[in-house]
């Protein structure tokens, strides 16, 4: 089955630990976007990618970093200069333009 | 102007009963408008999208409700069974460099009592 696959789903980091979210997709889609959700509030955009070696920033991407060397793949680092890491992560991607974005299921990561 | 206010914060229905959802938007530059439905641990799925150049687009019990002068959008659940229990959010998307970016409400956490 086609689909965006997000692993872990539960991830735990230590003070001054750099920690990997994984985003696989199989969907043949050209952009990927990650986003970061706080309770009670809405997704905000952290990274995206239209095509593959290219990235652009969000609206919150100071204490994160990206890359993406394959079209599946959408790794994001949360690095230790993120000083409120605790959040649930979603990984989403689209064909076009015109298409709506789908999302994966989400890591939930936690401060030891 | 990049914001997307949604309300009710949470809503309760009875079975049956006709759920409804709004969002205001202020950017008169986004040209999509879609609604997603989430479920706990899950990612959010799209339930059901809008453009500006229509004003209500309806798919089974959902109905989207659109006013373009107000820059106002309403979600309507027809028949709102205890299934669709789960927070729903708004967005409103626009292209930038040929990149399209959604900005989302704060959600709506629907109840439905059986």
């Amino acid at each position: 089955d086609g689909g965006i696959t997000q692993s872990p789903k539960y991830l735990f980091r230590k003070e001054g630990q750099n920690v990997t979210l994984s985003c696989e997709q199989n969907l043949n889609h050209d952009a990927m976007y990650w986003y970061r959700q706080d309770p009670g509030q809405g997704l905000r955009l952290i990274y995206y990618s239209q095509i593959v070696n290219d990235f652009q920033k969000g609206d919150i991407a100071e204490g994160y970093s990206v890359s993406r060397e394959k079209k599946e793949s959408f790794p994001l680092t949360v690095t230790s200069a993120q000083k409120n890491p605790t959040a649930f992560y979603l990984c989403a991607s689209k064909r076009t333009v015109n298409q709506p974005q789908h999302f994966g299921d989400g890591t939930r990561l936690s401060i030891l | 102007q990049q914001q997307v206010k949604q309300s009710p914060q949470s809503l309760i229905v009875q079975k049956g009963g006709i759920s409804i959802i709004n969002c205001a938007y202020e950017n008169t530059a986004f040209d999509y408008f879609p609604w997603y439905q989430q479920f706990p641990g899950k990612g959010p799925a799209l339930l059901i999208a809008i453009r500006p150049d229509v004003s209500e687009k309806k798919e089974g019990r959902f109905t989207i409700s659109f006013n373009k002068s107000a820059k106002q959008f309403s979600l309507h659940i027809m028949d709102s069974q205890p299934g669709d229990s789960a927070t729903y959010f708004c967005a409103a998307s626009k292209v930038i460099q040929g990149a399209q970016k959604l900005v989302f409400g704060q959600g709506t956490r629907l109840t439905i009592n059986p």
